[in-house]
């Protein structure tokens, strides 16, 4: 019974290409989040949602859109694929303030070659 | 300077001994502090959380909390080859909608 599920787990697709990620949550949480992790292992943050209300919205290319359709579900579109967008992307949820950290999703590799 | 600062190691510890792991933060206003284990090809996991100045155990894990000096530290007692792991801290400034990580540390338990 998985808390906070992704996917696909693996994305492998060429550079130009329009390609989305999906995440539920069923911990009954109110905030999602969509975190980038590089190579490096750093985890930056990207968007953050409550209640289904934008409310974090970083330094990040607006070819990458977050959809979230009710408060368990938060999806995020990326348009025209670059080589750099190459990483892993975790969702997280939280209860409405991140104070008690978050659950994180098994996250997505995604390869543009 | 970065908000949460770790050393990426990688750090090796004998089987066994104990591992300490740190981290210092920039901004004094932080009031809760998280460190997550993250194995290799999988998704961080949330071990100890620390909110209050001092120590707090459970298990074989003790994090230590100083909001005067800003560092927070993780103490692993008796390490285990499964152990070895990316450890990250995270910082949220109180009533903030975001937990801030460090660029973790690596580290290695040797048999």
């Amino acid at each position: 019974d998985t808390a906070v599920s992704q996917t696909p787990k693996y994305l492998v697709t060429q550079m130009g290409n329009d390609k989305s990620i999906k995440c539920e949550q069923n911990l009954g949480h109110d905030t999602m989040y969509w975190y980038k992790q590089d190579s490096k292992k750093f985890l930056k943050i990207m968007f953050s949602y409550n209640n289904k209300e934008l409310i974090i919205n970083e330094t990040v290319p607006n070819r990458f859109s977050p959809k979230s359709p009710d408060k368990a579900h938060l999806n995020l579109h990326i348009n025209s694929l670059e080589l750099g967008d190459s990483a892993v992307y975790f969702c997280a949820s939280s209860h409405r303030t991140a104070n008690y950290g978050y659950t994180f999703g098994s996250g997505t590799r995604l390869t543009v070659v | 300077q970065k908000e949460v600062e770790q050393n990426s190691g990688p750090l090796s510890v004998p089987e066994g001994a104990i591992a300490s792991l740190n981290c210092t933060y920039s901004d004094r206003g932080s009031q809760s502090f998280f460190w997550y284990r993250q194995y290799s090809g999988k998704s961080p996991e949330l071990i100890m959380s620390i909110y209050s100045n001092g120590d707090k155990e459970d298990g074989r894990f003790t994090a230590q909390l100083n909001k005067a000096s800003q560092y927070v530290s993780l103490l692993i007692r008796d390490s285990q080859p499964s152990d070895s792991a990316t450890y990250l801290c995270a910082v949220n400034r109180g009533g903030a909608q975001k937990l801030v990580f460090g660029q973790g540390t690596r580290l290695t338990i040797n048999p």
